[in-house]
């Protein structure tokens, strides 16, 4: 079946600095890819959807300058948390969407620690 | 590695009837359980979320029940409206202490007028 991963799995930095998380549909092709974040305790919430070579669409309260979203390719979408801060800390997860079918399947996730 | 699965994977009803979905897990380790719609073209509607120590959500017409000693939740939807018709999906922790989740195939629900 249809595969996505996420890289890294896990990260770890310091204030102030920019985090890039990949995600990618290693054996399908994603015209649309969605970026979801959850703070502990919390429900998954929609960041952003994400479709190939054109702008993102961001969910309300959510800062385009900060969360940089690139789709540039069909199986490849970026997520980059600018100058991050410890309430960017959260478990930021990708899905994405085949070319022909309205199936999502979803990435593993990726934590997000801002010391 | 824990495994979610979803039964049935579609479900068709009439307008007004109540239902269930189902969702089973593998690795009972969980620290909570998670509901989502899915409507076509657009991302996830996060509509309930269990904690371990809890047995129930209720959310309007939604109850979500989880049951982590047998490893199974149920969705309830009570008196079905044409607009509950979507995708429903469980996901769970990967694993005890996961933040990762694990997502089931989904339950796709169709209400007839």
């Amino acid at each position: 079946g249809a595969v996505v991963s996420q890289h890294p799995s896990w990260v770890i930095c310091k204030s102030g600095t920019s985090v890039k998380i990949e995600c990618r549909s290693l054996d399908f092709q994603a015209t649309t890819m969605f970026w979801y974040r959850q703070f502990p305790k919390q429900s998954l919430m929609l960041m952003a959807t994400s479709n190939e070579g054109s702008k993102a669409t961001y969910e309300q309260g959510v800062e385009k300058d900060k969360f940089l979203i690139n789709h540039a390719s069909l199986t490849l979408s970026t997520l980059t948390v600018t100058s991050a801060h410890p309430e960017d800390s959260s478990f930021y997860i990708c899905s994405a969407e085949g070319g022909n079918t309205d199936t999502q399947y979803f990435g593993p996730g990726t934590r997000l620690t801002v010391l | 590695k824990q495994e979610v699965t979803q039964i049935p994977a579609a479900l068709s009803v009439p307008e007004g009837e109540n239902l269930v979905l189902n969702c089973s897990f593998t690795d009972s380790a969980i620290y909570n359980l998670q509901w989502f719609r899915q409507d076509p073209g657009k991302g996830l509607t996060s509509l309930l979320l269990i904690q371990s120590s809890q047995r129930e959500q209720t959310s309007g017409r939604l109850n979500a029940s989880l049951d982590k000693s047998s490893g199974r939740s149920t969705l309830y939807i009570a008196a079905s409206q044409p607009g509950d018709s979507a995708t429903y999906l469980c996901a769970a922790p990967s694993g005890a202490g996961s933040y990762q989740l694990t997502f089931g195939k989904g339950t796709k629900l169709s209400v007839i007028p």
